[in-house]
């Protein structure tokens, strides 16, 4: 089983530019989750895919994010124009959702340097 | 929203020793509560978790109990290595059929050799 696999492991980029972050989900789970990690917020949800479909948007801080899943194995978080304040580490997860809550299993995450 | 409230915040054991750490959580329809284990710089990783049906589960020296009526629920730790030094986190989710979790705010567990 490879994981739930996220790239890049680090960006660092300049503010005002775009950042696209990527994440493959364990084959065959049909959740998937972005969450961002700070300091100060801890851990928070940003939004949560189930068969595609984004079903909990309500973490996500502004327009300036948006999240796609194109297909059961490929998903986005992308920030555009990106600030300082945007400096974290993101996480995707996946589950299999059934009957009853499932496991989320994390990625190794994404830092990113918003100078 | 769910509230999910972790103490003790940092927690300093000696190795052999048990550790325990709370979580209160608001929302009294949450129905499941897991606990991840994250080590420096390195992603979050499920230890246990348990469901709003049974009051304790034990995986050999990691045990979680759950108390619905107070709304709190609680890991253990016993014979602690130093191996068992991260940061320890509990989470709650507040609606079957929807798959969000809030998460306390951490405990970080250091294990004294």
């Amino acid at each position: 089983d490879a994981g739930v696999i996220q790239s890049p492991r680090h960006e660092v980029t300049e503010m005002g530019q775009e950042v696209t972050l990527r994440c493959k989900p364990i084959s065959g789970h049909n959740s998937l989750f972005w969450y961002r990690q700070t300091m100060m917020r801890g851990l928070e949800l940003l939004i949560y895919f189930n068969n595609n479909v984004p079903i909990d948007d309500s973490g996500m801080p502004e327009d300036r994010f948006s999240a796609k899943m194109p297909n059961a194995s490929f998903s986005t978080l992308k920030i555009q124009p990106s600030e300082p304040r945007d400096s974290a580490v993101y996480f995707c997860a996946s589950s299999l959702m059934g009957f009853g809550n499932q496991p989320q299993h994390f990625g190794d995450g994404t830092r990113l340097s918003i100078l | 929203g769910e509230n999910v409230e972790q103490h003790p915040s940092t927690l300093s054991v000696q190795e052999g020793d048990s550790a325990v750490i709370k979580c209160t959580y608001s929302d009294s329809a949450s129905n499941y509560f897991p606990w991840y284990k994250q080590e420096l710089g390195k992603r979050p990783q499920l230890i246990i978790d348990i469901r709003s049906n049974v009051g304790e589960k034990k995986d050999q020296r990691i045990a979680v109990t759950l108390n619905k009526t107070a709304k709190h629920f609680s890991l253990h730790i016993t014979e602690t290595q130093p191996e068992d030094s991260a940061v320890y986190f509990c989470a709650a989710n507040p609606n079957f059929g929807n798959e969000k979790l809030t998460f306390g705010t951490g405990t970080r567990l250091t294990i004294i050799p």
